[in-house]
């Protein structure tokens, strides 16, 4: 399977507990996007990358909230103190420059 | 955040009827894309555009970039039931380095049998 890959496809933790996702993008896309959709809604923006350069954040992306891609690969989201609120599916995407984006199949954040 | 305007928000149709969804922002937007999503899996890319007043089909699919660059539709001809699910838009400036996708609210489709 050569398309978005993330993991774990689970995550269950207790509020105030850190966790952290990985997502290994298209393997030519030098574009990686993070996303947050909670239930009902259609994915919202967190941050993307451009090879390991992190371009853009949105306001949604708190100081909780932090995403590496070291070497222009795969990439983590890692949130630190989870939060009740902090509870969605996290969606990880690819692209080739401004090409079109392709998308995992996320990874469901559960706080207990 | 922001998001674009799409309707309607469900619909429940007959099998082998057509249907129509549409977009709409008070912003432009330099590509629009159709998205499609099923329970518990990440959203699948149906048909990408790039250009005001293109119109692209993939399929029984058939979707247009709206030539004031404010709107875009998607239809979907002779459904079947594997056509359920939530079918969303989104929109990129692509004006600079940004890269985001600001998505519509989705619609759900619902197909009888």
């Amino acid at each position: 399977d050569t398309g978005v890959s993330q993991n774990p496809r689970h995550k269950i933790t207790k509020r105030g507990q850190n966790v952290t996702f990985r997502c290994d993008p298209i393997s030519e896309h030098n574009r990686l996007y993070w996303y947050r959709q909670t239930l009902g809604q259609g994915p919202e923006f967190l941050t993307y990358f451009q090879n390991e350069a992190q371009l853009e954040k949105s306001r949604l992306l708190s100081d909780r909230f932090s995403a590496e891609r070291p070497k222009g690969s795969f990439s983590t989201l890692e949130i630190q103190r989870t939060e009740q609120g902090d509870s969605a599916m996290y969606l990880c995407a690819s692209s080739f420059g401004q090409g079109a984006q392709h998308f995992g199949d996320g990874t469901r954040l559960s706080i207990l | 955040g922001q998001q674009l305007n799409q309707s309607p928000q469900s619909m429940f149709i007959q099998e082998g009827e057509d249907v129509s969804m549409n977009c709409t922002s008070s912003s432009i937007f330099n590509t629009w894309l159709w998205y499609k999503q099923d329970p518990g899996e990440g959203p699948v890319l149906l048909i990408a555009l790039y250009k005001a007043g293109e119109l692209t089909s993939n399929g029984r699919l058939t979707a247009q970039f709206g030539i004031t660059r404010k709107d875009s539709f998607l239809n979907i001809s002779a459904s079947i039931p594997s056509d359920v699910g939530i079918y969303f838009c989104a929109g990129q400036k692509g004006s600079g380095n940004t890269g985001k996708l600001i998505f519509g609210q989705g619609t759900t489709l619902q197909v009888k049998p």
